[in-house]
């Protein structure tokens, strides 16, 4: 069983640009979150999508978007990149709840 | 919001040594799991465990969500096991939907 598969899975943008991180979750899982992993906030929730619907949003800028494909792959996108936005993206799939699997990132260098 | 805390939130072992993670959470749970992060910055999933203990090889772990705690026991320690280690928390918002919050992590340094 395939795992959680993110593209690409390193990526060096220039300021002012936008970017779109992909996620292919678990055959069967519906759920697909987004999180961001920086050495300072650690750890931090985007948003989750389910049957195409975002159902939760964390405390990022209106920047930060995503969406939801019908067959579950889900798409992350920032707009007008910032220095600070360089982190480890992470993207989990689940059943509806439940155990999260994550994929292996997408490291996001803004220069 | 629900807080998670981990401590240590460094530990150093001599190959070998056996260990205790701990993860304090501020609120009841809908579920909890443990990952180790690798090198790579992959979450590795280690225990899916909203109550009760689990074991796998030379690790274990407790949840006694009554307490608001997890423990995650690492045996025999080996220099693989080195890495950051997450707890993470899902909770119910309003909606009725599931949040997970993670921790600050466990940062462990095996040596040979």
């Amino acid at each position: 069983k395939a795992g959680v598969t993110q593209t690409p899975r390193y990526l060096i943008k220039t300021r002012g640009q936008q970017v779109t991180l992909s996620c292919s979750p678990i055959s069967g899982h519906r759920s697909v979150s987004w999180y961001q992993q920086t050495p300072g906030q650690g750890l931090q929730f985007l948003f989750e999508y389910f049957s195409e619907t975002q159902r939760n949003k964390g405390n990022f800028p209106g920047r930060f978007s995503g969406r939801q494909f019908s067959n579950s792959r889900s798409e992350m996108n920032v707009s007008t990149l910032e220095l600070g936005d360089s982190a480890l993206y992470l993207c989990a799939s689940s059943l509806v709840q439940g155990e999260a699997f994550f994929g292996q990132g997408t490291r996001l260098t803004v220069v | 919001g629900i807080q998670v805390e981990q401590s240590p939130p460094d530990l150093i072992l001599q190959e070998g040594a056996n260990s205790t993670l701990r993860c304090n959470f501020s609120d009841s749970v809908n579920n909890l799991q443990w990952f180790h992060q690798n090198p790579w910055g992959q979450l590795i999933n280690l225990f899916y465990i909203p109550s009760g203990t689990k074991q796998n090889g030379r690790l274990s772990a407790t949840t006694v969500a009554t307490e608001r705690y997890s423990l995650l026991y690492i045996s025999s320690s080996q220099t693989t096991d080195s890495g950051v280690y997450f707890c993470a928390v899902g909770t119910l918002s309003s909606g009725g939907y599931q949040k997970v919050t993670f921790g600050i992590g466990t940062k462990l340094q095996v040596i040979p």
